[in-house]
Formats: structure tokens, C-alpha cells, sequence
């Protein structure tokens, strides 16, 4: 079972409509999460970053929460326009103490139609 | 200031064959990852290499699989007698910093699609 799950596995929107994506963890000790964006045929680019003490963090119309006492963590896309389609991707990352390790969740993929 | 750059973008290989994987990490990255993507699949941890070392190989199959980072030059993901299980997109990504690190993102490249005939 992954330590990292995500919901939904994909999502078809109208443009210019909200939507939140969902990701639930079970890794420990937790340092930080990560939420990326990937398009076909591209390389992750991150969206936002948030540590243990932050609940929210906004980049543009994208906007992250997170707590660390439920283990989970949404993304919320305000206004989605079509460049939006893409998969976003849950990146929770575990303290080793004298390294880190990622751990990937598998994506939502978003489609966002006019 | 040119991003992780990795070629071939795809790459095409019979069963047997070699497969050798570039990646430049961004100016002033000496710190690179290379990461599996299968379909449907999320990416998953191979290695962590610095300059002339590697680090973490945790994530790579003890066989036909090798890393490097030279003093020169980009790193390489290399695989040796390729079967169709190989068959991926295998990403590069770079950080200035020691680690994974805990407060800064990770830089990707594009990745290079493996396709083993």
C-alpha cells in the first residue's frame, strides 16, 4: 500500500470552475509536503511546499493545505483555465534524521474542457 | 539559466541491448536524482549521487543498473541488457543542497522515455 494516496485518479472540469484534489499520508516522521504539477510529457515543476507548522500556502490560483494531525493535504485550483490539465502530484517527504526521502503519490489527473 | 536538460527525450532499445541516460543538472546543482516513472505508476527512487559519488543507490536494482556523476560532464543512468520490464520514463532531477532537501524543491528535467522492443 502506497504511503501516499491520492484522490480523486482523475477529474474532468468546465473551465473556470474550482476544484480540490485530495491527498492522504500515512509516511512518519513527516518533514514537509509537496504538491507538483506535471504535464504530458514534461518533469514535475512544484507548486508549493509546506512544512509541519504551515496549514495553508497559496501559489497564484493554486492553493495548499495541510494537517498534520488528520495527515492530509488538498489542493485547490480557483478559476481553472485549460493550461490547468495536467496531473498534480503529492509529495510527502520523511525526516531519516540524517537525510530525507520523498515519497510520490501516483496523481490526479485533470482535465480541464471549455 | 538553462533547466535540467536530459537526452535522448526517448530512447529505443531491442531486448540485450544498452541503454545509457544523460542528465545535466541546472548551473550549480551538484546534487542529482534519478527517479522510474511507469505508466500509472508514481515516481519512484533510484539514486542520489554528488559530484564523483554516490550517496543513496537504495532505490536501483543491484543488477544490470549503474550511476554516475563525474568531475566532468553530465550524470549517467545506465542499463545494462535491457528487457521489456525496463521499458519507462527515467527523470533526472537536481538541488543545490545536500539531501533531499527539506525546504526547497527539487528541480526536474523532461525526462527520457525507455522503450525496450
Amino acid at each position: 500500500k502506497n504511503q501516499v494516496e491520492q484522490s480523486p485518479q482523475s477529474l474532468i472540469i468546465l473551465e473556470g470552475k474550482n476544484c480540490t484534489l485530495q491527498c492522504n499520508y500515512t509516511v512518519s516522521p513527516f518533514s514537509n509536503l509537496r504538491w507538483y504539477k506535471q504535464d504530458t510529457g514534461r518533469g514535475p515543476v512544484s507548486l508549493t511546499i509546506m512544512t509541519f507548522s504551515e496549514n495553508t500556502k497559496s501559489n497564484g490560483r493554486y492553493t495548499a493545505t495541510l494537517d498534520a494531525d488528520t495527515k492530509q493535504s488538498s489542493l485547490h485550483i480557483t478559476a481553472s483555465q485549460l493550461s490547468d490539465s495536467a496531473s498534480y502530484i503529492c509529495v510527502v517527504t520523511k525526516n531519516t534524521g540524517t537525510a530525507s526521502k520523498l515519497t510520490f503519490g501516483t496523481g490526479t489527473r485533470l482535465q480541464v474542457t471549455l | 539559466n538553462a533547466g535540467v536538460m536530459q537526452n535522448p527525450r526517448h530512447l529505443v532499445r531491442r531486448r540485450g541491448q544498452e541503454a545509457r541516460l544523460r542528465c545535466s543538472p541546472m548551473k550549480g546543482h551538484s546534487h542529482v536524482y534519478w527517479y522510474r516513472q511507469l505508466p500509472e505508476e508514481g515516481l519512484k527512487f533510484m539514486v542520489y549521487l554528488q559530484k564523483e559519488n554516490i550517496i543513496d543507490e537504495s532505490g536501483m536494482p543491484k543488477e544490470r543498473f549503474s550511476a554516475e556523476f563525474p568531475k566532468e560532464g553530465p550524470s549517467i543512468l545506465r542499463i545494462q541488457q535491457v528487457v521489456r520490464g525496463d521499458s519507462a520514463a527515467y527523470f533526472c532531477a537536481s538541488s543545490p543542497y545536500p539531501g533531499q532537501p527539506k525546504n526547497s524543491p527539487l528541480h526536474f528535467g523532461n525526462g527520457t522515455r525507455l522503450t525496450v522492443t
